[in-house]
C-alpha cells in the first residue's frame, strides 16, 4: 500500500544550526503538507505544496516539492529552542479526497 | 482554541469497560477524522467520515465503534479494549475544497488501559 517514509525519524541539533527532513512518497502526489506538533501538542497545519518544484518559505523554514512529486523536504535554518517538535508530511494522493496519508515523523531536539 | 474540541482529556479503563469519546468540531468542515497516535505508529488513520457517511475504514479492530450523528460530532465507542489500545487518540476535521483540505486537529484523548 501507499506508504510516505520521513527520515530522519530523530534529529537532536545544537541551537543554530540547521536541520532538514525529507519525505518521501512511492507515488506520485496532487499535493503535500506539513505540520509541526509541539510536546504534548497536537499537529497543526505550516505550509501546503502544490506545483512540481515549488520551494516556499515561511522565516527561517523553507519548503521544497520535488520535480517528479514525490518527495518533500522542510530546511530550518539556525534552529531555536522552539522549534522543537514532531514535524509531519501530509501526502495527499489526489485531487477530490480527503484522506492524507501522514508521513512517520521526525522528532527534533534542540540542545541549548 | 483548535476550533476541534475532545472529551475527555484523559481517559483510564479496565479492559472490560465501555466508554466513549467525544468529538465537536466548530468550524462547519464537511469531514471528520480519528486518528490513533502512539510511538510505534505516529499518525494512524482510522476513521474517515465524509458528510456523516463513513467513508474509511482502515481495519480497525470491532472493539472500536465509531459514530457520526451529524456534521459537527463524532463519537468513538469502546469496549474491551486491550492495553496495545493505549495510545493518544486525535480527531480532526477538514473540508474538502476549502483551504486545501487542511486537517485541523483537536487536543486528543490520552487513553490508557490497564
Amino acid at each position: 500500500g501507499q506508504q510516505v517514509m520521513q527520515i530522519p525519524q530523530y534529529q537532536h541539533v545544537q541551537e543554530g544550526e540547521d536541520f532538514t527532513t525529507y519525505c518521501n512518497s512511492s507515488t506520485t502526489l496532487s499535493n503535500i503538507q506539513w505540520y509541526k506538533q509541539r510536546p504534548g501538542g497536537h499537529p497543526v497545519f505550516l505550509i501546503q505544496l502544490v506545483k512540481s518544484g515549488e520551494v516556499k518559505k515561511q522565516k527561517r523554514l523553507t519548503f521544497q516539492f520535488g520535480e517528479a512529486k514525490k518527495n518533500s523536504s522542510l530546511h530550518i535554518t539556525a534552529t531555536q529552542t522552539t522549534d522543537v517538535g514532531t514535524y509531519f508530511c501530509a501526502a495527499g494522493l489526489s485531487s477530490g479526497t480527503y484522506k492524507y496519508i501522514f508521513g512517520t515523523g521526525t522528532r527534533l531536539k534542540v540542545l541549548a | 482554541e483548535t476550533g476541534v474540541t475532545q472529551t475527555p482529556r484523559h481517559l483510564v479503563m479496565g479492559m472490560t469497560n465501555k466508554k466513549s469519546l467525544k468529538c465537536e468540531q466548530h468550524l462547519g468542515h464537511n469531514a471528520m477524522y480519528w486518528y490513533k497516535q502512539s510511538a510505534k505508529k505516529p499518525l494512524e488513520l482510522m476513521f474517515v467520515y465524509s458528510l456523516e457517511e463513513r467513508v474509511e475504514n482502515n481495519s480497525v479492530p470491532s472493539r472500536f465503534s465509531p459514530e457520526c450523528p451529524n456534521s459537527s460530532h463524532l463519537f468513538l465507542h469502546l469496549h474491551t479494549l486491550q492495553p496495545e489500545d493505549s495510545a493518544l487518540y486525535l480527531c480532526a476535521s477538514s473540508q474538502e475544497g476549502r483551504e486545501g483540505d487542511i486537517v485541523h486537529f483537536g487536543d486528543g484523548t490520552r487513553l490508557s488501559i490497564l
